[in-house]
């Protein structure tokens, strides 16, 4: 079964809405969770990296203002994607990976369709 | 320019035939992951490998990691429909275990 869990799976705002997208670790303690955004028929480009109780790392070009991460607990990150615009339609991954980091385990995505 | 360079981008072959796929990089990587992902769901692993000259079987499919630890293939043998999807390679640096992806390999099997 899924060891990561997104939620939800597919969403339709409005644009200037904000919509929020979590990211949970079932049966481990995710010390660093990632977010990645994949275009159709493209590969994953990292947003951001986000560790349990400190402020989230964003690639270049990715705006922190915009793309709100937040990882307040070992097993919980959210994305908040803030004054949606259509452009922001996208599928959303979020992984995640213990204190060793051996393992990263993904998330099974979110559609994110603003209209 | 990404970390990874992965080709092809397309394969199309038919049912029964072999196919590899190739990654690369100038960059060495405390391990590398194999990724097969299915249109609207997330990445699921196959393998890591961390060791140098590592090769892992699952399957038909067989996974190598460079010597260097910079390159990395998969082989698939006699290719069935069901392999179609999108192979992702994604080697991951400590300390902070970021994983860069390559760009894809989108693989089609005719039956």
């Amino acid at each position: 079964g899924a060891v990561v869990s997104q939620h939800p799976s597919w969403v339709i705002c409005k644009s200037g809405t904000s919509v929020k997208i979590e990211c949970r670790s079932l049966d481990f303690q995710a010390t660093t969770m990632f977010w990645y955004r994949q275009f159709p028929k493209q590969s994953l480009m990292l947003m951001a990296t986000s560790n349990e109780g400190s402020k989230a790392t964003y690639e270049q070009g990715v705006e922190k203002d915009k793309f709100l991460i937040n990882h307040a607990s070992l097993t919980l990150s959210t994305l908040t994607v803030t004054s949606a615009h259509p452009e922001d339609s996208s599928f959303y991954i979020c992984s995640a990976t213990g204190s060793t980091g051996n393992t990263i385990y993904f998330g099974e995505g979110s559609w994110l369709t603003v209209v | 320019t990404q970390l990874l360079e992965q080709s092809p981008q397309f394969l199309s072959i038919q049912e029964g035939e072999n196919l590899t796929v190739y990654c690369n990089s100038s960059s060495v990587f405390s391990s590398l992951q194999w990724y097969r992902q299915e249109p609207g769901e997330g990445p699921v692993l196959l393998v890591t490998v961390v060791t140098g000259g590592e090769v892992k079987k699952l399957k038909r499919l067989t996974f190598q990691f460079g010597d260097a630890r910079k390159d990395s293939s998969l082989h698939i043998t006699a290719a069935q429909p069901g392999d179609t999807g999108l192979y992702l390679c994604a080697g991951a640096r400590s300390p902070d275990y970021k994983l860069s992806f390559g760009a894809g390999t989108t693989v089609t099997v005719r039956a």
